[in-house]
């Protein structure tokens, strides 16, 4: 089964620093990946997907980037952070078949301050 | 643009009671439907996955049912367990498995 790593657990950063969060998956190979971020009180919402290395679709503008530089590594970042930019940031895998389930990391919590 | 609504919002119980949750969603255009919980601070746990083919799937004491015409499933949970409290998310799945959550339902079984 896929195991998903995410790394750091937890960060601190100053509005107007950069961001980079990385994402690692083992045990599948060619698989979808997805950067989701919870912020507090609202649900789960999808920021990227990737279907492979250097394929990257973006679901809501903002001023966060993501890149794919292996098949197994998914990153998030961006060049200066918001305080709106708070929240929990969740790395999601799942085999290249939509009736495959995904699998969620166990999160990075980001506060910008 | 798919919308998913979970009811309720919260749920408290007390231990041994058969319970169920409920999602509705906007879209019936979807591939599948999972359903998840989230412990405090903690990732997703997946716990049931139904193809748009399957009307049902279990797993343990969980049963999960598919109405995809009418945009609806429901997670029940038999005999609930302290260990059962999280917040359990719904999500349906669209193109290159995208999915779109709920806000969760809050589950507090008490002893």
């Amino acid at each position: 089964s896929q195991t998903i790593h995410q790394w750091p657990a937890t960060l601190v950063q100053p509005v107007g620093s950069p961001l980079s969060l990385e994402c690692t998956v083992e045990g599948t190979s060619n698989p979808n990946l997805y950067w989701y971020r919870q912020a507090a009180g609202r649900g789960l919402q999808l920021l990227f997907y990737s279907v492979g290395i250097g394929q990257i679709s973006s679901e809501v503008p903002q001023n966060l980037s993501a890149s794919r530089p292996q098949d197994w590594q998914f990153i998030l970042s961006s060049k200066k952070l918001l305080l709106s930019d708070s929240g929990f940031y969740l790395c999601a895998s799942s085999e290249g078949d939509v009736r495959y389930e995904q699998y969620f990391g166990p999160g990075t919590r980001l506060t910008v301050t | 643009k798919q919308e998913v609504t979970q009811i309720p919002a919260a749920l408290s119980v007390p231990e041994g009671e058969n319970l169920v949750l409920n999602c509705s969603f906007t879209d019936s255009a979807i591939y599948n439907l999972q359903w998840f919980r989230q412990d405090p601070g903690k990732g997703l746990t997946s716990l049931l996955l139904i193809q748009s083919s399957q009307r049902e799937q279990t797993s343990g004491r969980l049963n999960a049912s598919l109405d995809k015409s009418s945009g609806r499933s429901t997670l029940y949970i038999a005999a609930s367990q302290p260990g059962d409290s999280a917040t359990y998310l719904c999500a349906p799945s669209s193109g290159y498995s995208t999915l779109t959550f709920g806000k969760g339902t809050m589950l507090l079984v008490s002893p």
